[in-house]
């Protein structure tokens, strides 16, 4: 079945350091989504791509979507003590459900 | 709007005691799942439904059950517990399937068996 890998599984950074996820999944999808979770709380979307080689920006946020729609990417700029956590991506195709990498740990020290 | 609503919140069980994880949604969603996050695991889908009466296995749905018998409502039973369900649940709902848009999720539910 479909699998969806994330590298890496923890970043430690100082803040004011940039910072990059990596997603890539076995199949092509449909659509990619991003989730950040805190620590001791639940996660919560950020954004969803659709289409080949799309860029999405959120203030310091920057998503891509591969050309050929089996990858992602999550980049953060100019990192700060608010972005700590774990960020997921998740992959859709013609199922029903989202299939989630295991995620990335964002630590960030002032 | 309170979005989704899980309880309980925290529960311990014994081995073998069964349970149910309650998770309702006021948002009128027809797609909802149940998810569990192990440390440094990810999440993993248990059981998911697309509309009331309507139920599938997930990649982990093993020593679960599920009903759907509103729109609201999509309790997640566990019979005799096992340590290997010591997990955070998670119960979600979307407007529609995958390629569709966000999950929301609720606060989760952290259940220890010992």
């Amino acid at each position: 079945g479909q699998q969806v890998m994330q590298i890496p599984q923890y970043q430690h950074v100082q803040e004011g350091e940039d910072f990059t996820t990596y997603c890539n999944s076995s199949t092509t999808l449909s659509n990619i989504q991003w989730y950040k979770q805190r620590p001791g709380g639940h996660p919560v979307f950020l954004i969803q791509l659709v289409k080949s080689g799309e860029v999405k920006k959120q203030k310091r946020l920057t998503f891509q979507f591969g050309e050929a729609k089996k990858n992602s990417s999550l980049h953060i700029t100019a990192t700060q003590t608010t972005d700590v956590g774990t960020y997921f991506c998740a992959g859709g195709n013609s199922g029903y459900a989202l299939n989630f990498g295991k995620g990335t740990s964002l630590l960030v020290t002032p | 709007n309170a979005g989704v609503t899980q309880t309980p919140k925290f529960r311990i069980l014994k081995i073998g005691q069964s349970m149910t994880l309650q998770c309702t949604q006021d948002m009128n969603h027809n797609y909802m799942y149940w998810y569990r996050q192990d440390p440094g695991m990810g999440l993993k889908l248990i059981y998911y439904s697309v509309g009331a009466g309507i139920t599938d296995k997930g990649e982990v749905p093993n020593g679960y059950n599920v009903s759907r018998s509103t729109t609201e409502d999509f309790p997640l039973r566990l019979e005799l517990a096992a340590p290997s369900q010591t997990s955070v649940y998670f119960c979600a709902s979307s407007v529609s399937g995958s390629s569709a848009g966000e999950l929301f999720f609720g606060e989760g539910s952290r259940l220890t068996v010992l």
